[in-house]
């Protein structure tokens, strides 16, 4: 059972678009992580967010905590190709625990 | 290699037979977890270990599947009388920190297929 729904689950895109990929649960996480994961390979991290509200910039991606820590979102501006792959956000229910449940993924292709 | 470190990487199984999947982690790293992967889904936790200690294996959807870290670094999945929906890749991942927001460092997983 995924706590985490992910939208949309696929999206293609040409090359310079903006995009944005959300993550909902009617449970509180107290920390979200966003990951990409590309074909044959392990999922790599992007972004881990702890506090309500909270917004991180990593170049082009944006990432913001909802306020109740219920959501996340995703933003990518001017897409490009290098972008292409699975992203997926992963949380943590409560403050004394360990597991990571991921979301459903949102597969991108970014077309040049 | 200084990453975590999976094998075999492809397996296929005749339907019935046995199968253990070995992780390699990262060496200090404490936490380690296994997630079963279906094509194009997000991972779905199996288990949890804490240095050798097994912590949590809620996510084990039967009792065919067995996981083992005994001397608190490399850890095996075991899966018994294998069936076709096991069929998926099974990722291992390695955190230095116990807290949740430590970053989770992933293998390349393996790819279980049973025919």
């Amino acid at each position: 059972t995924q706590l985490l729904e992910q939208s949309p689950q696929f999206l293609s895109i040409q090359e310079g678009e903006n995009l944005t990929v959300y993550c909902n649960s009617s449970s509180v996480f107290s920390s979200l992580q966003w990951y990409r994961q590309e074909p044959g390979e392990g999922p790599v991290l992007l972004v881990t967010v702890v506090t309500g509200g909270e917004v991180k910039k990593l170049k082009r991606l944006t990432f913001q905590f909802g306020d109740a820590r219920k959501d996340s979102s995703l933003h990518i501006t001017a897409a490009q190709p290098g972008d292409t792959g699975l992203y997926l956000c992963a949380g943590v229910v409560g403050a004394r625990t360990y597991k990571y449940i991921f979301g459903t993924g949102t597969r991108l292709k970014v077309l040049a | 290699g200084a990453g975590v470190s999976q094998s075999p990487r492809y397996k296929v199984a005749k339907r019935g037979q046995d199968v253990a999947l070995r992780c390699d982690p990262i060496s200090g790293h404490v936490s380690l977890f296994w997630y079963q992967q279906a094509l194009g889904q997000g991972p779905e936790f199996l288990t949890y270990f804490q240095n050798e200690a097994q912590l949590d294996k809620s996510g084990l959807p039967s009792d065919r599947f067995f996981a083992e870290r005994p001397e608190g670094s490399v850890s095996t999945l075991k899966i018994q009388r294998t069936q076709q929906e096991d069929s998926a890749v099974y990722l291992c991942a390695s955190s230095f920190l116990i807290l949740h927001t430590g970053e989770l460092f992933f293998g390349e997983g393996s790819r279980l297929t049973v025919l």
